[in-house]
């Protein structure tokens, strides 16, 4: 399968900082990515779809000034965290939709969040 | 995202034994997919399924389209204590969409 590389793994801030995650598909070009968070023991929930080159699309109840989605080039899109804050703290997973195949997903490994 | 109805919740199960688990949805998908998460990782695809009725086995696992394209299962035989994870299963109502995830079942299995 296709290889998405997240990165850091984890992360932790201050509150009031902001933090940069990355997300890389290695071997295929990702004309879209998403983003979603997870909390312990939940289910995956959607934040944000990015496609190449235009606005993130952000679901409801989801702060795009807070979360800032950047999908400059065709393998990489970057969440930021803006001025974190403990309610922040979660597990942060990118994953990226290819050319090919494109029902399937292929995640990233995941980022710990926690904002002290 | 609309959440799909997965089930069981969680299963505890000797090593050895087989494993059934589905979702279901009130709406039509066009493809089910079936991840494997560890803990303190991203998802990984089992298998994917694209059609009604369509049975497609990996291995140990086999999952199978359902005719009304508003369920799926995903079975487990001879289970060995690194299936050990939270499965989800996930669907398209259209290509190029997010998925939409069920959540979870979390397996335990004991040598």
């Amino acid at each position: 399968g296709a290889v998405v590389s997240q990165h850091p793994s984890w992360v932790i801030c201050k509150s009031g900082t902001s933090v940069k995650i990355e997300c890389r598909s290695l071997d295929f070009q990702a004309t879209t990515m998403f983003w979603y968070r997870q909390f312990p023991k939940q289910s995956l929930m959607l934040m944000a779809t990015s496609n190449e080159g235009s606005k993130a699309t952000y679901e409801q109840g989801v702060e795009k000034d807070k979360f800032l989605i950047n999908h400059a080039s065709l393998t990489l899109s970057t969440l930021t965290v803006t001025s974190a804050h403990p309610e922040d703290s979660s597990f942060y997973i990118c994953s990226a939709q290819g050319d090919r195949e494109i029902e399937k997903l292929f995640f990233g490994s995941g980022t710990q969040l926690s904002v002290l | 995202g609309q959440q799909l109805n997965q089930s069981p919740q969680s299963m505890f199960i000797q090593e050895g034994e087989d494993v059934s688990m589905n979702c279901t949805s009130s709406s039509i998908f066009n493809t089910w997919l079936w991840y494997k998460q560890d803990p303190g990782e991203g998802p990984v695809l089992l298998i994917a399924l694209y059609k009604a009725g369509e049975l497609t086995s990996n291995g140990r696992l086999t999952a199978q389209f359902g005719i009304t394209r508003k369920d799926s299962f995903l079975n487990i035989s001879a289970s060995i204590p690194s299936d050990v994870g939270i499965y989800f299963c996930a669907g398209h109502k259209n290509s190029g969409y997010a998925l939409n995830f069920g959540k979870g079942t979390s397996l335990l299995v004991t040598p």
